[in-house]
C-alpha cells in the first residue's frame, strides 16, 4: 500500500525556525518533494531528494532518509507570507506523486 | 506558456450535469496529471499522460470520469453525471520528462467544482 503522513497542523512565530515532519510507505518510490499551496491557489514546488542527506535551497531546507522513510522540511526565519499549507509528495518513478494530507503551517507575529 | 492553465477556475453544476474541464500544460512538457483535492486534504491522483497516450488511470473513481489528450499538448477532463461527492478542486501538473532521475511537477491552480 501507500501511505504519507504528516501533521495536520502547526503554530510558530515570526523569526523563529519550524520542522515540519513526513513519513512514507510507497510501493515505489523515486524522490521525495515538498511543494507550499496558499488557500485557493496552485501548489508550488519547494524542494526535492533522490538521496538521502540534507538539501538547502535558501530559507529552506529538506532532508531524506530513505531507509527509515522519512522526510522533514525545514523553514528558517520565518515570515508571515510563510503561512500557508505543505504538502509531502513521493514520486512514484514520474508516474504520478503520492501526496500526504498537507501540514497547515500559521505564522503568529 | 509561462505556467500550467486551467479553466474555468470555478463552476457549478446541478447533480446530473456534465462537465468539462480544461487543462493547458508548459509549452512542450511531456507529461501531464490530473489530481483531485478534497478541502482540507493532499491532492489524489486521478490519470496521467505522456504525450497523448493515457498511461495510467487507475485513480479515476468511476466510469463517468473520462479524461483525453489528443494532441498530447492540451487536456480535458470530463465528469458525466456529476454527483455531490464530485465536488473538489480539481489540479493539473505537467513535467517535461527530460529523461534525468527527476521530473519536478508544475500545477495549475485548479478548478473548483461545486455539485449542487
Amino acid at each position: 500500500g501507500q501511505n504519507i503522513d504528516q501533521p495536520t497542523e502547526m503554530t510558530a512565530t515570526e523569526g523563529a525556525i519550524v520542522q515540519i515532519n513526513c513519513t512514507y510507505q510507497t510501493s515505489g518510490f523515486n524522490g521525495l518533494f515538498w511543494y507550499q499551496q496558499h488557500a485557493g491557489e496552485a501548489p508550488t514546488f519547494l524542494s526535492y531528494n533522490v538521496l538521502d542527506g540534507l538539501e538547502e535551497k535558501g530559507r529552506f531546507s529538506s532532508f531524506l532518509s530513505r531507509s527509515k522513510g522519512y522526510s522533514y522540511l525545514l523553514l528558517k526565519e520565518l515570515q508571515m507570507k510563510d503561512s500557508a499549507s505543505y504538502l509531502c509528495a513521493a514520486d512514484n518513478y514520474g508516474q504520478n506523486f503520492v501526496f500526504g494530507p498537507g501540514t497547515r503551517l500559521s505564522v503568529l507575529p | 506558456g509561462a505556467g500550467v492553465s486551467q479553466s474555468p477556475r470555478y463552476k457549478v453544476a446541478k447533480r446530473g450535469q456534465d462537465v468539462a474541464l480544461r487543462c493547458d500544460p508548459i509549452s512542450g512538457h511531456v507529461s501531464l496529471f490530473w489530481y483531485q483535492q478534497a478541502l482540507g486534504q493532499g491532492p489524489e491522483f486521478l490519470t496521467y499522460f505522456q504525450n497523448e497516450a493515457q498511461l495510467d488511470k487507475s485513480g479515476l473513481p468511476s466510469d463517468r470520469f473520462f479524461a483525453e489528450r489528443p494532441e498530447g499538448s492540451v487536456s480535458t477532463l470530463k465528469i458525466q453525471r456529476t454527483q455531490q461527492e464530485d465536488s473538489a478542486v480539481y489540479l493539473c501538473a505537467s513535467s517535461s520528462n527530460s529523461g534525468g532521475s527527476v521530473n519536478i511537477q508544475y500545477f495549475g491552480a485548479g478548478t473548483r467544482l461545486s455539485v449542487l
